[in-house]
């Protein structure tokens, strides 16, 4: 069965400092990978996607991502990071041709950003 | 202007009654869906809609009922609220079923 894993429930980390958060994910084909962001209280915001290609590729905000296909992984990093940054990060991996575009969704990674 | 826009963006209601959720998109998507996120911050597709045509139905109770009077608009009936129904809906489109998906502010549903 496809599925998402992000491993860390909630991290915090200092602002200026780097910041990596972790998705392992298992599909059955090449896998279509993203991450969204929500902030409290509002919808999710694209960060990047994955789809072929560059295995590293870059997105809104500063963030980027890493696909390895020998670790089914897709994790995030952005190298410096600001307060504004704190949110819930969700992993996501699509099905497209044949399952009707559907994400599936990891349980999300909470980030709060210390001062 | 919104890409994808939700109404209402709150809803509290009683068990047993019916409400409607509203969703309207501007970016000419061909596909829509709606993902539920529960309290523990889950999002789980419902339904997906490609032109009007019905795609996905991901073992919703048949008390929900999506309704796409065209390729813009996508929304969300649902009959005999339950407390277990109260959750933030999102509204989600995307162009064709092969691209990103972009989303809604959501609806944050409670059932009192």
């Amino acid at each position: 069965a496809q599925s998402v894993t992000q491993p860390d429930i909630h991290i915090t980390v200092s602002e200026g400092a780097s910041l990596e958060l972790r998705c392992n994910y298992s599909y059955g084909a090449t896998p279509y990978l993203f991450w969204y962001v929500q902030s409290p209280g509002q919808g999710l915001q694209l960060l990047l996607k994955y789809f072929s290609g560059d295995t590293l590729v870059q997105g809104i905000k500063g963030f980027e991502a890493e696909f390895k296909r020998s670790q089914s992984s897709f994790n995030l990093r952005k190298p410096s990071v600001h307060w504004s940054d704190a949110a819930e990060y969700f992993c996501a991996v699509a099905g497209f041709y044949n399952q009707g575009g559907k994400l599936i969704f990891g349980q999300g990674t909470e980030l709060s950003v210390k001062p | 202007d919104t890409a994808v826009s939700q109404t209402p963006k709150y809803l509290v209601t009683q068990m047993g009654n019916d409400k409607s959720i509203k969703c309207e998109q501007n970016l000419g998507h061909d596909t829509m869906y709606w993902y539920k996120q529960d309290s523990k911050k889950f999002l789980k597709i419902m339904f997906s809609y490609n032109n009007k045509e019905l795609i996905i139905n991901e073992t919703v109770p048949n008390r929900f009922s999506p309704k796409s009077p065209d390729k813009a608009h996508l929304n969300l009936h649902i009959n005999s609220l339950e407390l277990g129904d109260s959750a933030v809906y999102f509204c989600a489109s995307s162009h064709r079923t092969a691209t990103e998906a972009f989303f809604g502010q959501g609806t944050r549903l409670t059932v009192v």
